[in-house]
């Protein structure tokens, strides 16, 4: 197992499209989180899978966001009706079940999102 | 979740020990404190973290202080490569599991 993998690693889409990226977590890890993070900003927490079950979402995720984890495995997020503030890097990161504060996250790449 | 404070940015000596400061002055006693790394373009990068005593691992050490409210991320020989974003967060032990990043600490080693 070589890591968090995210797809694609780029997209530019224009303003109005819908947009879906996917998250291919460590097999074995049980919880699986997407953020999001601006240019100079630290990562912001959107919302958090334990197996197939989203347990927790913020704020930010307007409802024009969804995300899904079919099977407790590989995630999706979609954006629909894109937005230029959209623009931005999402992270997705895994970590295991169990004792949670015991093990930090592992991040993916990211996906760069430009909405022009 | 507790708030942390960081310096914004730090220069270190290629070969000489980069120590980091993070202040977390109003975290409670079932927080946590972990340290990430982000290099540019990529995901951040678990690094260490620790409850009350100090941890070592193969990356780093971290140095909490006593009343726990600030602790210090050692690099102990930094290298080129250890340009980065670092993260200080504190999180608690239950209920969400998810991290409140701050804007970090911008570490530039110089040759």
């Amino acid at each position: 197992d070589t890591g968090v993998s995210q797809d694609p690693r780029h997209k530019i889409t224009k303003r109005g499209q819908n947009v879906t990226f996917r998250c291919d977590p460590i097999s074995e890890h049980n919880r699986l989180y997407w953020y999001r993070q601006t240019l100079g900003q630290g990562p912001e927490f959107l919302t958090y899978f334990q197996n197939e079950a989203q347990l927790e979402k913020s704020r930010l995720l307007s409802d024009r966001f969804s995300a899904e984890r079919p099977k407790g495995s590989f995630s999706t997020l979609e954006i629909q009706r894109t937005e230029q503030g959209d623009s931005a890097m999402y992270l997705c990161a895994s970590s295991p079940l169990g004792t949670g504060v015991l093990y930090g996250y592992t991040f993916g790449s990211g996906t760069r999102l430009t909405v022009v | 979740d507790a708030k942390t404070t960081q310096p914004t940015s730090m220069d270190c000596a290629e070969g000489r020990a980069a120590n980091l400061p993070c202040n977390h002055s109003t975290i409670s006693g079932n927080e946590y404190v972990y340290w990430y790394r982000q290099i540019h373009s990529q995901g951040p990068q678990y690094i260490i973290h620790g409850l009350k005593n100090n941890e070592t691992n193969e990356m780093a050490s971290l140095i909490i202080t006593e009343d726990r409210k600030s602790s210090t991320l050692i690099l102990p020989h930094a290298t080129l490569r250890d340009t980065a974003v670092y993260y200080c967060i504190v999180r608690l032990t239950s209920g969400t599991y998810k991290y409140i990043f701050g804007t970090g600490t911008r570490l530039k080693v110089l040759a």
